[in-house]
């Protein structure tokens, strides 16, 4: 069954910590995705890496890292310099290049207190 | 500086009507654009994707259009049921390969 994990579904952490979010997928996909989303807000690109080792910051990577050390997986951690870490974190895959669709997963919900 | 407006109030239609749900940008030449359908809590779902070149899409009861020269898209639903409540995502392609989405507008579809 082709798909897209993110693990876990909710954390829990507090402030000063740094945290690490798993995204796994089988799709075959060269292209991964990470954005954040705020209540009633929409997607905002934190990093996206279009082929294995390489990884480009996208509108709002201060305070995030990633690797891209297999072409299944694509961890975001977000580090203690993230100003206002709590939100929803989503992560996709696509083929890569243009006019392809991205896959999501079904997000982890980090709070931080 | 590069805009996405999506319709900026939650849309409350009648079951069986036509939704329509707007997708205005200023500032980009997107190749193409995406609608996604998102509900609560959950990543979002593809539905559909219209090249520049397209003028409309279709797919079972949703049509898309796509004016370059007006810069905006319309997401139709036909024949709406409350199962198509959800909030639905525009989402321009601004880089090969890499999208801007909008916030989004949420459908409620009574019975």
């Amino acid at each position: 069954d082709g798909g897209i994990t993110q693990s876990p579904k909710y954390l829990f952490r507090k402030e000063g910590q740094n945290v690490t979010l798993s995204c796994e997928q089988n799709l075959n996909h060269d292209a991964m995705y990470w954005y954040r989303q705020d209540p009633g807000q929409g997607l905002r690109l934190i990093y996206y890496s279009q082929i294995v080792n390489d990884f480009q910051k996208g509108d709002i990577a201060e305070g995030y890292s990633v690797s891209r050390e297999k072409k299944e997986s694509f961890p975001l951690t977000v580090t203690s310099a993230q100003k206002n870490p709590t939100a929803f974190y989503l992560c996709a895959s696509s083929y890569s290049g243009s006019f392809y669709e991205q896959y999501f997963g079904p997000g982890t919900r980090l709070t931080v207190t | 500086s590069q805009k996405i407006e999506q319709n900026s109030e939650a849309l409350n239609i009648q079951e069986g009507k036509t939704a329509t749900l707007t997708c205005n940008y200023t500032n980009y030449s997107p190749a193409y654009l995406q609608w996604y359908r998102q509900d609560p809590g959950r990543g979002p779902v593809f539905l559909l994707l219209i090249r520049e070149n397209e003028k409309e899409k279709r797919k079972e009861r949703l049509k898309v259009t796509f004016d370059t020269t007006l810069k905006q898209s319309l997401f139709h639903i036909t024949a709406s049921q409350p199962a198509d409540s959800a909030t639905y995502l525009c989402a321009l392609d601004t880089n090969a390969g890499k999208s801007t989405f909008g916030d989004g507008t949420t459908l409620t579809v009574k019975p």
